[in-house]
């Protein structure tokens, strides 16, 4: 069974910085690329940023470029989003994605929230 | 703004049809073959329901439908059910530059 379980979120002043993990685990973790989608409270979903499999090409959304970093422990089966220079507005719940050949996400994790307020 | 236009809401009773548009542009649903689309429960992850159009994953009723044409995408659920009653949300592949684009979400009531 596909298991993504993140961790790590939590209540942040802005500017300051967070690390989520996701730990991954019932599929061959090296083989698929990886993503980060978000949700802001009672709002829709948002893409933030993507991996590939072997950790050698990343993507972000503007919103978060050149705050946030992704990367990828292949032997630990985990990712991981670094996010600094947090802001107001990146509160949202963040969703550890796993995507199938390239096409869709074919499995989420369950969100772990992320609180940026003074 | 989202990327992809969807309504924000549209409702149905049990046992009828109900269609959510989605709307991009020649960029990203018009262009490639990879709308899906996500049924999301309160306080519950996103679930996959259509991938590639069309495909339906294994496990998802068949009472779950898409299509699409031009730079418009759409979702049917036939023989609405109680259980249907969540948030809809369409993605597109949007090429290397933007990637993944969502729709801003249709919240589907089934009266």
């Amino acid at each position: 069974e596909v298991q993504l379980v993140e961790s790590g979120g939590g209540l942040v002043q802005p500017g300051g910085s967070l690390r989520l993990s996701c730990s991954a685990s019932g599929f061959t973790f090296r083989i698929f690329a990886m993503h980060w989608v978000r949700q802001a409270p009672g709002k829709g979903l948002e893409y933030v940023s993507a991996i590939s499999n072997n950790g050698g090409n990343t993507y972000y959304a503007d919103s978060v470029k050149g705050r946030f970093t992704i990367s990828r422990d292949n032997s630990k089966n985990t990712l991981y989003l670094q996010m600094s220079s947090l802001r107001t507005e990146d509160t949202a719940v963040y969703y550890c994605v796993k995507d199938l050949s390239g096409n869709f996400f074919d499995y989420w994790g369950q969100g772990t929230l992320v609180t940026a307020s003074s | 703004q989202s990327a992809l236009t969807q309504p924000a809401s549209v409702s149905g009773s049990p046992g009828q049809s109900i269609t959510i548009s989605c709307t991009g542009t020649s960029s990203d649903v018009g262009s490639y073959n990879l709308v899906s689309w996500y049924q999301q429960h309160p306080g519950k992850a996103p679930k996959v329901m259509i991938y590639e159009g069309s495909k339906r994953p294994s496990g998802v009723s068949n009472r779950f439908s898409g299509s699409k044409s031009g730079n418009t995408a759409s979702l049917t659920i036939s023989g609405l059910q109680a259980e249907d009653e969540a948030d809809y949300y369409c993605c597109s592949y949007a090429g290397y530059t933007t990637r993944w684009v969502f729709g801003g979400g249709t919240k589907l009531t089934v009266l």
